[in-house]
């Protein structure tokens, strides 16, 4: 069954470094999300993408946050100076169609800034 | 801003009792979609309601979507050790579908 991946499962990174977090949606989806969650919180939107652009992003995607789809199968979540309150578990989804509104999520990457 | 809130936060079950987690919305939605969350893993779509009044049934699990389309159930009959987990609903964000607004979750702990 296919299946959203996502690399690394865990980075450590200090505060002020810039991370790279991938994933590689499941090959014939169109949109793609990132979400992030707090150790034992809840489900945090962060952006949603489509046609290689961004078409929605909550509150906490602020200018430290970008995204790419550098070529067609990777989607990319760039920090760029991170902060003590950006360690999470980053999960990438993606779903087929906007119609199609369920979403498949990769395993996560956990993010720990020190 | 738009809202989802389930309850309760946490339930502990006896193996072979029935769970029931609620979750209501600020405002009206287009669909609600549930997601399971074992402990170390991530997030599962379960199902998704559209219709007002639908209810869907998985096995030993029924969901609701409420008439007004602002709430909905999970029940779970006669739970299993498999059960545990954090249930999670989710619903659209206002206006679109791009982006979705998660309710806080409820764990679920299951005693054998």
């Amino acid at each position: 069954e296919p299946e959203v991946t996502q690399t690394p499962s865990h980075q450590v990174t200090q505060m002020g470094q810039e991370v790279i977090l991938r994933c590689v949606p499941i090959s014939n989806h169109l949109y793609f999300y990132w979400y992030r969650q707090i150790l034992g919180q809840k489900v945090e939107f962060l952006v949603s993408f489509y046609n290689n652009e961004i078409s929605e992003k909550s509150e906490i995607f602020d200018d430290q946050f970008s995204v790419e789809r550098p070529d067609g199968s990777n989607f990319t979540l760039k920090i760029r100076s991170t902060k003590l309150e950006d360690s999470a578990m980053y999960f990438c989804a993606s779903s087929a169609t906007l119609l199609a509104r369920e979403q498949y999520f990769g395993p996560g990457t956990r993010l720990t800034v020190t | 801003g738009q809202q989802v809130m389930q309850i309760p936060q946490y339930q502990h079950v006896q193996e072979g009792e029935d769970f029931t987690t609620y979750c209501n919305s600020s405002t009206t939605l287009s669909n609600i979609q549930w997601y399971k969350q074992r402990p170390g893993g991530h997030p599962v779509f379960l199902i998704q309601l559209v219709k007002s009044g639908e209810v869907k049934k998985q096995k030993r699990l029924t969901f609701q979507f409420g008439e007004a389309k602002k709430n909905s159930s999970l029940h779970i009959t006669a739970t299993q050790t498999t059960d545990v987990g954090t249930y999670f609903c989710a619903g659209p964000g206002a206006g679109n579908n791009r982006k979705l607004i998660w309710g806080l979750g409820t764990s679920l702990a299951v005693n054998p």
